[in-house]
């Protein structure tokens, strides 16, 4: 069974760029959850969605973020007009419908030079 | 507000010296405790969930205990391919409340 896969796993934008970070969770989950992990700080929560639904969005930034989970398709974590301090390690993690576990991809490295 | 916080945040052993991962929390009530390991460069690796006081599991030389006010990462004889940093994270009983708060993480090196 495939993992979490995240597309791509590096990405570079120069400032004012989009960045568009694709997710797909493990077959069979309907949850996803995005993280994200600034150079030399920990992992922290940005937004909780199933399919059509964002269920928590409290961790995204209020400005030029934005996340979807559609029916058919991977989540994508869109970020507008991007600048220096948008550069971290974005992970993306899955879980089952009643379990609480979640399972993390390999993360998308995003450069803003 | 939920916080975790782990100690020590860096751990150097020698191989075969037994050790223990500190991971103290405050939560409005506990859902769950997660361990994860992390490699550098790849996503966290799942490996222990509790969920009351005085569980513990078992995964080869780990092992995790949960209190209600910490959680312990024992790592018994430890061996280089150990080394890597150790994250925990809560998950609230808040009704709707499915995201990770995660520690700062130990980052453990293990010499041969």
């Amino acid at each position: 069974n495939a993992g979490v896969m995240q597309n791509p796993r590096h990405l570079v934008r120069r400032r004012g760029q989009e960045a568009r970070l694709r997710c797909s969770p493990v077959k069979g989950h309907s949850h996803v959850y995005w993280y994200r992990q600034l150079p030399e700080e920990g992992l922290k929560f940005m937004v909780y969605l199933q399919k059509e639904n964002i269920i928590d969005e409290s961790g995204m930034p209020k400005e030029r973020f934005s996340a979807e989970f559609p029916k058919e398709g991977p989540s994508i974590l869109r970020i507008q007009q991007v600048v220096r301090g948008d550069s971290a390690a974005y992970f993306c993690a899955s879980s089952p419908s009643g379990r609480n576990e979640q399972f993390f991809g390999p993360g998308t490295r995003l450069t803003v030079l | 507000e939920d916080q975790v916080t782990q100690s020590p945040e860096a751990l150097r052993l020698q191989e075969g010296e037994s050790s223990s991962l500190n991971c103290s929390y405050t939560v409005s009530g506990l859902r769950g405790l997660f361990w994860y390991r992390q490699d550098p460069g790849k996503g966290p690796e799942f490996l222990f969930t509790l969920y009351s006081a005085g569980e513990e599991k078992e995964k080869e030389r780990l092992k995790a205990t949960l209190t209600k006010k910490e959680s312990f990462l024992h790592i018994t004889a430890p061996k280089p391919e150990d080394s890597a940093t150790y994250l925990c994270a809560v998950q609230a009983l808040s009704q709707g409340a499915q995201k990770l708060v995660f520690g700062q993480g130990t980052r453990l090196t293990i010499n041969p």
